[in-house]
């Protein structure tokens, strides 16, 4: 069965430095997302992706983020200049055609540390 | 803000069927409800969803009220592994179809 992957499954990094978070969608999906979860708070949308842009952005979602979908496959969050309130469990997920019912699925997470 | 409530928690002996209710007052009439559970820090984990009519699988089966206002998750046997926080979630179909979780209901299934 097709699954979201996600790389690294931890990453721990200094404040101030900049993090990359990896994902791989399911190969025909076609509409990509980022949420992440504060330890032991509510999973939050972060920001959606569709036909290489993004199409929604939640506030949180500020200038220190960015999204790529650099080849076609691989899907990525970065993070210019980490802050410790960055630390969190970030998610990836993608699904084809969400209005007409199929689902979102969600890789595993990335555990993000920030010292 | 989550368009739905759910209780905070509930306890399920083992083997017997638990149910998980929801409600959702405000849906309008093309939203989805659907149902997620996430285990310890995993990725939430899709179980079913559904418009309008009762929806069964592998997994579970959902029970959606005739007004479309109320639902419940039924879990028919439930294991320890089952033990998990669930979520109701109406999806926004207004933009990009993004999903609000509330807080969910932490489950804990009792040996």
């Amino acid at each position: 069965e097709p699954e979201v992957t996600q790389t690294p499954s931890h990453q721990v990094t200094q404040m101030g430095q900049e993090v990359i978070l990896r994902c791989v969608p399911i190969s025909n999906h076609l509409y990509f997302y980022w949420y992440r979860q504060i330890l032991g708070q509510k999973v939050e949308f972060l920001v959606s992706f569709y036909n290489n842009e993004i199409s929604e952005k939640s506030e949180i979602f500020d200038d220190q983020f960015s999204v790529e979908r650099p080849d076609g496959s691989n899907f990525t969050l970065k993070i210019r200049s980490t802050k410790l309130e960055d630390s969190a469990m970030y998610f990836c997920a993608s699904s084809r055609q969400p209005g007409q019912g199929p689902s979102s699925f969600f890789g595993p997470g990335t555990r993000l540390t920030v010292l | 803000d989550a368009k739905t409530t759910q209780p905070t928690s509930m306890d399920c002996a083992e083997g017997r069927a638990a149910n998980l209710p929801c409600n959702h007052s405000t849906i309008s009439g093309n939203e989805y409800v659907y149902w997620y559970r996430q285990i310890h820090s995993q990725g939430p984990q899709y179980i079913i969803h559904g418009l309008k009519n009762n929806e069964t699988n592998e997994m579970a089966s959902l029970i959606i009220t005739e007004d479309r206002k109320s639902s419940t998750l039924i879990l028919p046997h439930a294991t320890l592994r089952d033990t998990a926080v669930y979520y109701c979630i109406v999806r926004d179909t207004s933009g990009t179809y993004k999903y609000i979780f509330g807080t969910g209901t932490r489950l804990k299934v009792l040996a």
